[in-house]
């Protein structure tokens, strides 16, 4: 059971360079998000999707667009990249904890490290 | 605006030293309370999950308290090992489902 996948695990680019970071689950989980984690912050939501065929902002979207392809895949680009993206991106797919609605269990990939020069 | 705050923001003790971790929450209004694990380079585990109707969930050598009205929650790990070495973050649920996250407890666990 793979869970979470990312690809690429590293990126460099240049200023205005455009890129998609991808994400896919095979859990049949309905919610997928992006995260970014910077140093000494913690993880900030990015862009999150409810369900196929939804998709809403979280705390910091600017500079970001994503796209729900299926159930399984949610990506994320960046049309022109700048420094401050420079960080570390996670994709989590969640499912609703039994007997209590709304609250979910998240499960992360394991993080693609990006770097905007 | 919740805001999630963990101090220290490092820690090393001696294996065999009992954990005690600390995250604090401005807004008490949470669904529950998530602790996490992160290893270098890799994403983060789910731990312990504590709903807002709970006070305390235990895994293991692990246990997590929750106390809404002070806005604090504690995640005690019991006679630590190396392999406990990792950094731990917190997360706080919304009632509108969203996660805010603490900049995590590096923790080293010297042999």
């Amino acid at each position: 059971n793979a869970g979470v996948t990312q690809t690429p695990k590293f990126q460099v680019l240049k200023t205005g360079q455009s890129m998609t970071l991808q994400c896919a689950q095979d859990m049949n989980h309905n919610s997928m998000y992006w995260y970014r984690q910077d140093p000494g912050m913690g993880l900030r939501l990015i862009y999150y999707s409810a369900s196929e065929g939804t998709t809403d902002k979280g705390e910091v979207p600017n500079g970001y667009n994503v796209s729900r392809l299926n159930k399984r895949e949610f990506s994320l680009r960046l049309e022109s990249a700048a420094p401050s993206q420079t960080s570390v991106y996670f994709c989590a797919s969640s499912f609703p904890i039994q007997g209590s609605s709304g609250a979910n269990v998240l499960t992360f990939g394991a993080g693609s490290r990006l770097t905007v020069l | 605006k919740q805001e999630v705050t963990q101090i220290p923001a490092a820690l090393s003790v001696p294996e065999g030293e009992n954990l005690v971790l600390n995250c604090s929450f401005t807004d008490s209004a949470i669904y529950n309370l998530q602790w996490f694990r992160q290893d270098p380079g890799k994403g983060l585990t789910s731990l312990l999950l504590i709903q807002s109707s709970q006070r305390e969930q235990t895994s293991g050598r692990l246990n997590a308290s929750l106390d809404k009205s002070s806005g604090r929650s504690t995640l005690y790990i019991a006679a630590s090992q190396p392999g406990d070495s990792a950094t731990y973050l917190c997360a706080a649920t919304s009632n509108d489902y969203k996660l805010s996250f603490g900049a995590g407890t590096t923790v080293t666990v010297r042999a």
